[in-house]
């Protein structure tokens, strides 16, 4: 079966310019969730939907980053005015729903972002 | 705020040898998690643990869980050469806010090296 979808695979881009990572969600998952992992890091939470609704964004570094899920299912992380800094690994999870078993998470395989 | 700390963070075994990965956690926890990343791919959900006392095992993985102890172990059984990746623990913590926000906390991981 089709499990959690990320494009693009890699995006190298140029700072300043803005980026839009996409997840499309194993179907039926309720909860979508994004981190960013750093090299030789366990993820790190970013932010997090249920269904369309935005949760929790406090993982957000600041206010360039944003996030939206307007039809509850494929998501956009967007990153506006890119740094160096942001360059890291995107990962989208999904999941059933926070209070569904089995809870656990399914991850994509993410998306590198490099930025010059 | 929440910690996670495993131990140790590097691991060199022998084929057929036995280990534990330990992973410490600083509050109470709703469910812990166990996943197995490889060199470049995505993370695989291993384990759930949801209660205190619990146990899973599968194929030469064992993980357990005493959340009066916020400890859980993952032991491994006569190591293969396959089983060589990174392994990491989470713990997701229901937030304040009505309880629905079940974020992941990662530990660092801890790149487990199986040699012949």
């Amino acid at each position: 079966g089709a499990g959690v979808s990320q494009s693009p695979r890699y995006k190298v881009t140029k700072r300043g310019q803005d980026v839009a990572l996409r997840c499309d969600p194993i179907s039926g998952h309720v909860s979508l969730y994004w981190y960013r992992q750093a090299l030789g890091q366990g993820p790190e939470f970013l932010t997090y939907f249920n269904y369309e609704a935005q949760q929790d964004k406090s993982g957000l570094p600041n206010d360039r980053f944003s996030a939206e899920r307007p039809e509850g299912s494929i998501s956009t992380l967007t990153i506006q005015r890119t740094e160096q800094r942001d360059s890291a690994m995107y990962r989208c999870a999904s999941s059933l729903g926070a209070r569904t078993s089995p809870y656990e998470q399914f991850f994509g395989p993410g998306t590198r972002l490099t930025v010059l | 705020e929440l910690k996670v700390e495993q131990n140790p963070l590097f691991l060199s075994m022998q084929e057929g040898k036995n280990y534990t990965i330990y992973c410490n956690y600083s509050t109470t926890s709703d469910r812990l998690y166990w996943y197995r990343q490889d060199p470049g791919k995505s993370l695989e959900s291993l384990f759930v643990l949801l209660s205190n006392g619990a146990v899973k095992q599968e194929g030469r993985l064992m993980a357990s869980l005493d959340t009066k102890a916020r400890l859980s172990t993952l032991h491994i059984t006569a190591a293969v050469h396959d089983l060589s990746a990174t392994y990491f623990c989470a713990v997701d913590t229901q937030e304040n806010s009505g309880g629905s926000n079940y974020k992941l906390t990662f530990g660092k991981g801890t790149l487990l090296t199986v040699n012949p």
